[in-house]
């Protein structure tokens, strides 16, 4: 079984550039999550979603972070224009939705974000 | 949301027993203790969980006092591979909420 994939692995882009992140959870997980960890600091939670419903979107820094999870299949996150803070590494994690047992995350290899 | 504690960095040597324990002063009564470990270049990956006492699986085993205001992951007879960030969660049983990290616990091992 594919485990959550990212897309891209790398990206370098110029301060006041648009980029946009991928992910793809492991097939049949309602839940999926962004995490990031900038340099130096501890992974944080940015947003949820539950199928194409945003659940939780408390940890987005600002409305230049817009994420979509179009279908409630893959789901993006575009940084629109970034910003010098905006580097770090960029986790994706799915989850199922079933009832009782813990349903632990999984998590992508994330997309380390350089912006110059 | 309950803070965790744990030692920044810890070094070991391949073969011995490596014991991580996590400070939880504040967990509530219906808080799980969670373990993930993360390799670099990879995401967390889960590897323990528990409420009371004792959990044991394949790869590791999780200790809890009857008090639950710490834990301890344990690792027997670390390897290389062992090589890796050890954070300790506590929080929502279900795992469908946010998880929230703390700094995690560096663990080295040494041939």
């Amino acid at each position: 079984e594919a485990g959550v994939t990212q897309f891209p692995s790398h990206s370098v882009i110029e301060k006041g550039q648009t980029v946009t992140l991928r992910c793809d959870p492991i097939s049949g997980h309602d839940n999926l999550y962004w995490y990031r960890r900038v340099m130096g600091k501890e992974i944080k939670f940015l947003l949820h979603f539950v199928k194409e419903s945003k659940q939780d979107e408390s940890g987005m820094p600002n409305n230049r972070f817009l994420a979509e999870r179009t279908g409630g299949t893959y789901s993006t996150l575009k940084v629109q224009p970034a910003e010098l803070e905006d580097s770090g590494v960029y986790f994706c994690a799915s989850s199922q939705d079933g009832q009782g047992a813990y349903n632990e995350q999984f998590f992508g290899p994330g997309t380390r974000l350089t912006v110059l | 949301l309950a803070k965790t504690t744990q030692p920044i960095s810890m070094d070991s040597y391949e073969g011995q027993e490596v014991n991580i324990t996590c400070s939880h002063n504040n967990i509530a009564t219906n808080d799980y203790i969670t373990w993930y470990q993360q390799f670099p270049s990879q995401g967390p990956r889960f590897i323990i969980q528990g409420y009371k006492t004792k959990v044991t699986n394949e790869v590791a085993s999780l200790f809890i006092p009857a008090d639950r205001k710490s834990s301890t992951l344990s690792l027997p007879r670390v390897s290389l591979s062992d090589t890796a960030v050890y954070y300790c969660l506590v929080g929502d049983p279900t795992g469908r909420r946010a998880l929230t990290f703390g700094s995690g616990t560096r663990l080295q091992v040494q041939p």
